[in-house]
């Protein structure tokens, strides 16, 4: 999507592993959320970031931690992967708290 | 539970036919709606929204109606064409701000030749 990049695009890692995903805009917007994606489930809020260093969790936190030290990059970091956190992630942007954008999606798998 | 849902999780129509997508929320102090459509392997793409002091809002092909008295939202897409063959989402944001939305499961459309 234009705008906002996601990276990696696809993921294996080994459970008790670190990993990194990163959001990157291009568009200066404030706001920036990370959400997964899970069959049944629709998409749930992990955390989001109302500007630099300014972060909060949303509905499905637990395992994650995020970094914002600039406004274009936002961190979706699993300390220790586990296979509960095999799913689809979501990046999300706004600059006035409406018409979220959304990214390409990272494809993490845990094994 | 969920804040957001939708009432059918696949829906069938014909080509050239108009489709209707409901959606049920709860949280009476939503006051932002979209809805987002979403084909295989890719994000959701914005199609429409409507802020919670509007009833109706227009777009191409598309309209969003908003019934705040029973907390429901539809989509309607006029002249249904196989390009809109997607999974459609419906999403509120509670109370204002920028916390974040709240989606429901989603709605399988399926076009019908």
């Amino acid at each position: 999507d234009a705008g906002i990049t996601q990276s990696p695009r696809h993921k294996v890692t080994e459970t008790g592993t670190p990993v990194t995903l990163r959001c990157h805009q291009t568009e200066n917007h404030r706001y920036m959320y990370w959400y997964r994606q899970d069959p049944g489930h629709g998409l749930r809020l992990i955390h989001y970031s109302y500007g630099v260093k300014d972060t909060d969790k949303g509905e499905v936190s637990d395992g994650y931690s995020v970094s914002r030290s600039k406004t274009e990059d936002f961190l979706l970091t699993l300390e220790s992967a586990t296979s509960s956190q095999t799913s689809v992630y979501f990046c999300a942007i706004t600059g006035t708290g409406e018409g979220y954008t959304f990214g390409s999606g990272t494809r993490l798998t845990v094994v | 539970g969920e804040s957001v849902g939708l009432h059918l999780p696949t829906l069938s129509v014909q080509e050239g036919d108009n489709s209707i997508i409901n959606c049920a929320y709860s949280n009476s102090a939503s006051d932002y709606f979209i809805w987002y459509k979403q084909e295989s392997g890719k994000g959701p793409q914005f199609i429409i929204d409507i802020r919670s002091n509007m009833d109706k809002r227009q777009g191409q092909r598309v309209t969003v109606l908003l019934n705040k008295t029973v907390k429901h939202l539809s989509l309607q897409i006029a002249a249904t064409q196989p390009g809109d063959s997607a999974v459609y989402f419906c999403a509120e944001r509670g109370g204002g701000g920028a916390d974040g939305l709240t989606f429901g499961k989603g709605t399988h459309l399926i076009i019908q030749p």
